[in-house]
């Protein structure tokens, strides 16, 4: 079983649409989370932290069941630039960071 | 902003040759890593490193070699490249342990023929 994984997709949307994508991680000691983005063809960049009681920035929102040890991310009204591979990342007590294999997200007018 | 820079985009190279990937980043950070990505896969970690001449395994560090002499140098070696090391490779910098952010260079696609 992966450390992490998550849905290849893609998810395919029109532009508007809100869209989630979830993420399970193996490792119960798991400490921290975070979702990147990358673009075609172009380096991982952080999109944002994940906090335990759930965190927002603009349209997307992070969420953390430690319980059943997922992560999502959602994205309300989706815009065509958002388009990208979403990436799960999970931190153990070292600074090792686990990388999913991403989401890839399609947005459509 | 955090400049991470690679030095070659694109690389092809033959079966057996010495190759040297280089990382610099500006921005005085602690630690660099090097990981590979391939469809299906995605990020693995080959190596890395928190400090000069210090450096860790990852999970995938067979056929390769880093060095860091200097602080904001970080270099991964393949003493004697292979096919399976087609890929694309990805240095990253962190300011210092704990810090949870990775700041990525645009990464060097090699293939190796």
């Amino acid at each position: 079983r992966k450390e992490v994984e998550q849905d290849p997709g893609p998810f395919n949307v029109p532009e508007g649409a809100t869209v989630a994508f979830n993420c399970t991680y193996s490792n119960s000691a798991s400490q921290s989370f975070f979702w990147y983005r990358q673009d075609c063809r172009k380096e991982p960049k952080l999109l944002m932290s994940v906090y335990s009681s759930g965190n927002e920035d603009g349209r997307f929102t992070a969420q953390l069941n430690r319980a059943s040890q997922y992560i999502s991310l959602l994205i309300r009204d989706s815009k065509l630039s958002d388009s990208a591979t979403y990436l799960c990342v999970v931190k153990y007590n070292t600074d090792k960071l686990i990388f999913g294999t991403g989401t890839r997200l399609q947005v459509f007018p | 902003d955090v400049k991470v820079t690679q030095s070659s985009r694109y690389l092809v190279k033959r079966t057996g040759e010495k190759v040297f990937l280089e990382c610099v980043q500006d921005m005085d950070h602690e630690n660099m890593f090097w990981y590979r990505q391939d469809p299906g896969l995605g990020l693995r970690l080959i190596y890395f490193s928190y400090d000069v001449k210090m450096k860790e395994k990852g999970d995938i560090p067979e056929g390769y070699s880093v060095s860091r002499e200097k602080k904001e140098r970080f270099s991964l070696i393949l003493e004697s490249a292979s096919t399976n090391q087609t890929s694309m490779y990805l240095c990253a910098s962190q300011r210092f342990s704990g810090a949870g952010e990775l700041f990525f260079g645009e990464g060097s696609r090699l293939t190796v023929l």
